[in-house]
């Protein structure tokens, strides 16, 4: 079945280093990949997301790279600051009915 | 505001008890996704409608049923509930998917209803 996998579920990084969460997926139908960040006690939001047909993409300190023959994709973040501490999921969709899988999430702390 | 409402934002219940949780997609969006996310635990994908029928199901247990009215609100009935229930309820609204367009399936999050069964 469809699966999502995600690491590490915990990551404590100094402040102003930069921070890499990888995830893996099963089913190679799938072609877009979100990645969404929840700040505690709050709803996850988008903050970037990919598309098959693309390897890279970025925005400001946010990059994720998609590397499809392995089925895997990576987000990263540079130059990290406290509000950048939350929990970061990754998910996979398949385009033939929508589902979408998430991964069980990352905590990331930025250490002062 | 992502646009996405939910109501109520606090349940408190009892154990065997029935509850239903409401949610507003935004406007123009036909899809609603129902997720739980317990303690610690990760979005766990329950249930997907598209324009009022069922469209991908997840782990969503048999005393869990949902529906897609034709405003196309949705509600989440969750029934005989035990204590293991209690978690975070979010729905979720996004646009319908057009690959060909470009158009890819953004979720937007409502603030979520949170179950608590004593």
């Amino acid at each position: 079945g469809e699966n999502v996998e995600q690491h590490p579920s915990t990551l404590s990084v100094q402040e102003g280093d930069s921070a890499v969460i990888k995830c893996t997926y099963s089913d190679s139908a799938s072609n877009y990949f979100p990645w969404y960040k929840q700040e505690l006690g709050k709803r996850p939001q988008l903050i970037i997301d990919i598309r098959s047909n693309v390897g890279e993409k970025k925005d400001q300190r946010i990059a994720v790279t998609l590397n499809k023959t392995a089925k895997h994709f990576s987000l990263h973040i540079t130059e990290t600051q406290p509000e950048d501490s939350a929990v970061y999921f990754c998910a996979a969709e398949l385009n033939r009915d929508d589902k979408i899988i998430f991964g069980k999430g990352t905590r990331l702390h930025i250490l002062p | 505001d992502s646009g996405v409402t939910q109501t109520p934002k606090h349940l408190i219940t009892a154990t065997g008890q029935r509850v239903t949780l409401r949610c507003s997609p935004r406007s123009g969006d036909l899809s609603v996704y129902w997720y739980q996310q317990s303690l610690d635990q990760g979005l766990q994908f329950l249930i997907q409608y598209y324009n009022g029928e069922e469209r991908a199901k997840g782990n969503i247990l048999e005393r869990f049923s949902a529906q897609q009215f034709p405003d196309l609100h949705s509600e989440l009935n969750l029934s005989s509930l035990e204590l293991g229930d209690s978690a975070l309820y979010f729905c979720a609204s996004s646009v319908v998917p057009d690959s060909k367009r470009g158009f890819y399936n953004e979720q937007f999050f409502g603030p979520g209803t949170r179950l608590t069964v004593l």
